[in-house]
């Protein structure tokens, strides 16, 4: 298993522009997460999807969307990209475990917005 | 509403000393805790996680956390560090062992050879 995988690894943006950043997990879990890591302020949740077809904000939201493709893929697009936005995002899948989520995490995505 | 707070966020200790990382939590219903890790350039790693089963919880790479509720804390110890033990730590919460994390800010430690 690949477990959580993400695309690309690192980019650059100017800003204004726009990009979608891909995630993918194949353990068949039903919940998605994207966060964001930003130096002092540990990971904050973005959206999260719980199964699919439904997609729930999180702690910081705007500026972002994201979209359930399937239960496997969850993307997370920035449609005007502002150098507030530059950031470590990471994806994240979880499975119940003895009553409890247990989240597993993707390589991250860096991203510049200049 | 659930929060952590990491206590320290570097912390140095050489080679072979106790490891102790602070965590402490607020939470209005019953916590599950974890702590996470995360090597340079990596995503986070599950270290080990609290379920309510036991107080005192035993994860990977020789690192255990005790659950003390009368001082709402979920420190990480190693008795031992190593080298590779160098990275960010993460503490963070959930509620219900529902889905949706909570995370501390993170300790980066430090290996002093």
């Amino acid at each position: 298993n690949a477990g959580v995988t993400q695309t690309p690894k690192f980019q650059v943006l100017k800003t204004g522009q726009s990009m979608t950043l891909q995630c993918a997990q194949d353990m068949n879990h039903n919940s998605m997460y994207w966060y964001r890591q930003d130096p002092g302020m540990g990971l904050r949740l973005i959206y999260y999807s719980a199964s699919e077809g439904t997609t729930d904000k999180g702690e910081v939201p705007n500026g972002y969307n994201v979209s359930r493709l399937n239960k496997r893929e969850f993307s997370l697009r920035l449609e005007s990209a502002a150098p507030s936005q530059t950031s470590v995002y990471f994806c994240a899948s979880s499975q119940m475990d003895r009553d409890q989520e247990t989240q597993y995490f993707g390589p991250g995505t860096r991203l510049l917005v200049l | 509403a659930q929060s952590v707070t990491q206590l320290g966020s570097h912390v140095s200790v050489s080679e072979g000393a106790l490891v102790l990382l602070r965590c402490n939590y607020s939470s209005s219903v019953p916590p599950y805790l974890f702590w996470y890790v995360q090597y340079p350039n990596q995503g986070l790693q599950l270290l080990l996680k609290y379920t309510s089963a036991a107080t005192l919880v035993k994860g990977i790479n020789g690192f255990e956390a005790e659950f003390k509720k009368s001082e709402t804390s979920f420190h990480l110890t190693k008795p031992s560090a190593h080298m590779r033990d160098a990275a960010e730590y993460f503490c963070a919460v959930s509620a219900f062992g529902n889905e949706k994390l909570t995370f501390g800010t993170g300790t980066r430690l430090t290996i002093i050879p």
